[in-house]
């Protein structure tokens, strides 16, 4: 495909439930980003992927939180025991890894999460 | 501790005027900063890079300036239209990392 693309574009869900939350990203980026954004807020970084292996994960809020990337290229962020604060935007990225550089970050429309 | 302040109030502008956005940081060194359009139920579109020895960039009818030792960034829009009407994020990366720390934004309105 054109860009990132994220499913499902809206999740309602039942606090204490688990969710599961995919993102396609754009081919042959190595890069990926897991981002969440709350109302009037920016995006807050999640974790980021480099290939397969989760190269910086100090945003995940705490253990509920988990994501993967068994192949290098889509990724599935994991969310436990789902609280009602979980409730936001949910934002992926890729970018090609430029050497030496700040490489572009390509965003998808999201995925919608809401708690009940 | 570290902030990223952008103005969280509206800006309304007549078309055709120039917009000029701050994004303002303290406690950051970034070695770039970023500036993304965002509309709504929309993910975040880049739109330019500064890097810290740069002062300024542009492109088209977008200008970024870089001001290290004031800590502030200045997004200009010039001969702004109504399609320019959309949320501008500020984003600094942090030294060795490549996640980015974003603004809250600013709301840009263009009355035609």
């Amino acid at each position: 495909g054109a860009g990132v693309s994220q499913t499902p574009s809206n999740k309602v869900t039942e606090k204490g439930k688990y969710v599961e939350l995919r993102c396609d990203p754009i081919s042959g980026h190595t890069a990926l980003y897991w981002y969440r954004q709350s109302l009037g807020q920016g995006p807050e970084f999640l974790i980021y992927f480099q290939g397969t292996g989760a190269a910086d994960d100090s945003g995940l809020p705490n253990d509920r939180f988990f994501a993967v990337r068994p192949e290098g290229s889509v990724s599935t962020l994991k969310i436990q025991r789902t609280e009602r604060g979980d409730s936001a935007v949910y934002l992926c990225a890729s970018s090609l890894t430029i050497a030496g550089g700040m490489d572009t970050q390509y965003f998808g429309p999201g995925t919608r999460l809401t708690v009940l | 501790s570290q902030k990223i302040e952008q103005n969280s109030e509206a800006l309304n502008i007549q078309e055709g005027k120039t917009a000029t956005l701050t994004c303002n940081y303290t406690n950051y060194s970034p070695a770039y900063l970023q500036w993304y359009r965002q509309d709504p139920g929309r993910g975040p579109v880049f739109l330019l890079l500064i890097r810290e020895n740069e002062k300024e960039k542009r492109k088209e009818r977008l200008k970024v300036t870089f001001d290290t030792t004031l800590k502030q960034s200045l997004f200009h829009i010039t001969a702004s239209q109504p399609a320019d009407s959309a949320t501008y994020l500020c984003a600094l990366d942090e030294a060795g990392r490549r996640a980015l720390t974003f603004g809250s934004g600013t709301r840009l309105q263009v009355q035609p």
